[in-house]
C-alpha cells in the first residue's frame, strides 16, 4: 500500500534551517509529484510548493520562494524539504503529499513532521 | 486571509444533512477542479472529494461535492459522530500558479 513516511520532530532556533524527509513506498516514486503543505498551530492548511519526483522540477508558493528548497533522492525514494532562516512563524506540522500534478489533488499524505522554532 | 472562503464552523445533529461552502474566484474554482479534504488534528489529511464531485475509493456516499461558477460545496448527509473534523477545499489558482486552500471549516456533531 502507498505510504509516505516522514522524519521525526525537530526543534530549531530562530535563524536556523531544517530539512524534513518523506520516504515513499508502495508505488513508483517517479510517476508522481510530491507537494509540501504545512499547518501552524490553530491555523489552516498552507501549500508550500511541489516537486516532480522524476525530473526534480519544482514550483514554490510566492510566500516561500528563496527560503524553501525541495529535492529528492530517487534511489532512496525520498523527498526532502529544506526551510531556511526559520522564525517562530515557521512553527508548524509539515506534510508531504502525493499528486499526479500540483493542479490535481493529493491522494496520499504523510503523517506530518512537527517543527518547533524557539529560542 | 485565504484566497478561498469557508465558514469557520458548521454544526449538526446525528442523521442531519449539512453543507460547507467554498467561495473562490475565476482563477481558481471557476476554471479548475475543486478538492475536499477531511482533517482530524494529529492525523494525515484525507482526500474526500476529487475533481469537484468524485469520491475516491473507500469514501462513503454520504459525502458529496458540487461546483457552480466560482463556488463549491461539500455536503455530508446522515451526519455521524465520526464526521467531526476540519474540512478544507482546495484548488489550483492559475493567476498565482499555486495550489490554494480555503480557511477550513470545523464540523461539530451535537
Amino acid at each position: 500500500q502507498v505510504q509516505l513516511e516522514q522524519s521525526g520532530a525537530e526543534m530549531k532556533k530562530p535563524g536556523a534551517s531544517v530539512k524534513v524527509s518523506c520516504k515513499a513506498s508502495g508505488y513508483t516514486f517517479t510517476n508522481y509529484d510530491i507537494n509540501w503543505v504545512r499547518q501552524a498551530p490553530g491555523q489552516g492548511l498552507e501549500w508550500l510548493g511541489w516537486m516532480n519526483a522524476n525530473s526534480g522540477n519544482t514550483g514554490y508558493a510566492r510566500k516561500f520562494r528563496g527560503r524553501v528548497t525541495m529535492t529528492r533522492d530517487i534511489s532512496l525514494m525520498t523527498a526532502y524539504l529544506e526551510v531556511t532562516s526559520l522564525t517562530s512563524e515557521d512553527t508548524a506540522t509539515y506534510y508531504c503529499a502525493r499528486s499526479v500534478t500540483p493542479a490535481l489533488g493529493s491522494d496520499f499524505w504523510g503523517l506530518g513532521t512537527l517543527v518547533i522554532v524557539s529560542s | 486571509q485565504s484566497v478561498m472562503t469557508q465558514p469557520p464552523s458548521v454544526s449538526g445533529t446525528p442523521g442531519q444533512r449539512i453543507t460547507i461552502s467554498c467561495s473562490g474566484s475565476h482563477s481558481n474554482i471557476e476554471i479548475n477542479y475543486v478538492y475536499w479534504y477531511q482533517h482530524v488534528p494529529g492525523t494525515a489529511p484525507k482526500l474526500l472529494i476529487s475533481r469537484n464531485d468524485q469520491r475516491p475509493s473507500g469514501v462513503p456516499d454520504r459525502f458529496s461535492g458540487s461546483k457552480s461558477g466560482a463556488s463549491a460545496s461539500l455536503a455530508i448527509s446522515g451526519l455521524r459522530a465520526e464526521d467531526e473534523a476540519d474540512y478544507y477545499c482546495a484548488a489550483w489558482d492559475d493567476r498565482l500558479s499555486e495550489q490554494v486552500f480555503g480557511g477550513g471549516t470545523k464540523v461539530t456533531v451535537l
